[in-house]
């Protein structure tokens, strides 16, 4: 079975500031990791994705994202966070036997000006 | 080249009535989803197709089902509506390996009176 958690239901901070989004993770084979962000009344868009390769894999907008074996971790990362970037972000896993995706419950992020 | 649409944006049924919701996909890809979202609980998986000619279920199948009509278009029917599929309904299309990312569509609203 595969899983996703996002620990924090809401991130706030200043605009200009750094942004980190927390997202862990359990699969049985190799996971495949992905984020996504929606806007109000928008559909899922992809941000970007971890494969194989690089641990730091880096997509839309200015965004990365760190894959962590160990800590079965893949947080999204802004190291300047704008206004335009509030917004519900969800990450998933799958197995990479599986087609099927597992999302995490999402997190709202909100940057004050 | 449009991306993944889908029919209709709203709808508002009454309790068992049934309807079908639409999803087209111009991208080539193989495999669709269908996902509910409802608040605080993510995206959940209702059914998927790994490819033309194929369906499977979800975590959450039951009161709804499928049909592929072809490589382009996999519609979600409600048989028998009831106020608990009162949701935002998300439709997706994946090319497969070794681009594993799904592309949404718009959603389609809606409320079971």
């Amino acid at each position: 079975a595969q899983s996703v958690a996002q620990p924090e239901d809401q991130v706030n901070v200043a605009e200009g500031n750094p942004l980190t989004v927390k997202c862990t993770y359990s699969v049985s084979g190799n996971p495949y990791l992905f984020w996504y962000v929606q806007y109000p009344n928008r559909g899922l868009q992809f941000l970007l994705k971890y494969i194989t390769g690089d641990n730091l894999v880096k997509g839309s907008y200015g965004f990365e994202a760190e894959f962590n074996k160990s800590q079965t971790s893949f947080h999204l990362k802004k190291p300047s966070a704008l206004v335009s970037d509030s917004a519900l972000y969800f990450c998933a896993v799958r197995d990479g036997s599986d087609y099927k995706l597992s999302f995490g419950a999402g997190t709202t992020v909100t940057v004050r000006a | 080249n449009a991306g993944v649409t889908q029919t209709p944006k709203f709808q508002v049924l009454k309790t068992g009535q049934s309807m079908t919701l639409q999803c087209a996909q111009d991208m080539n890809h193989n495999s669709m989803y269908w996902y509910r979202q409802d608040p605080g609980m993510g995206l959940r998986l209702i059914y998927y197709s790994a490819s033309e000619g194929t369906t499977d279920k979800g975590e959450v199948p039951n009161g709804y089902n499928v049909s592929r009509l072809n490589k382009r278009e996999f519609s979600l029917r409600l048989e028998s509506a009831a106020p608990s599929q009162t949701s935002v309904y998300f439709c997706a299309s994946s090319p497969g390996p070794p681009s594993y990312e799904q592309y949404f569509g718009p959603g389609t609203r809606l409320t079971v009176t």
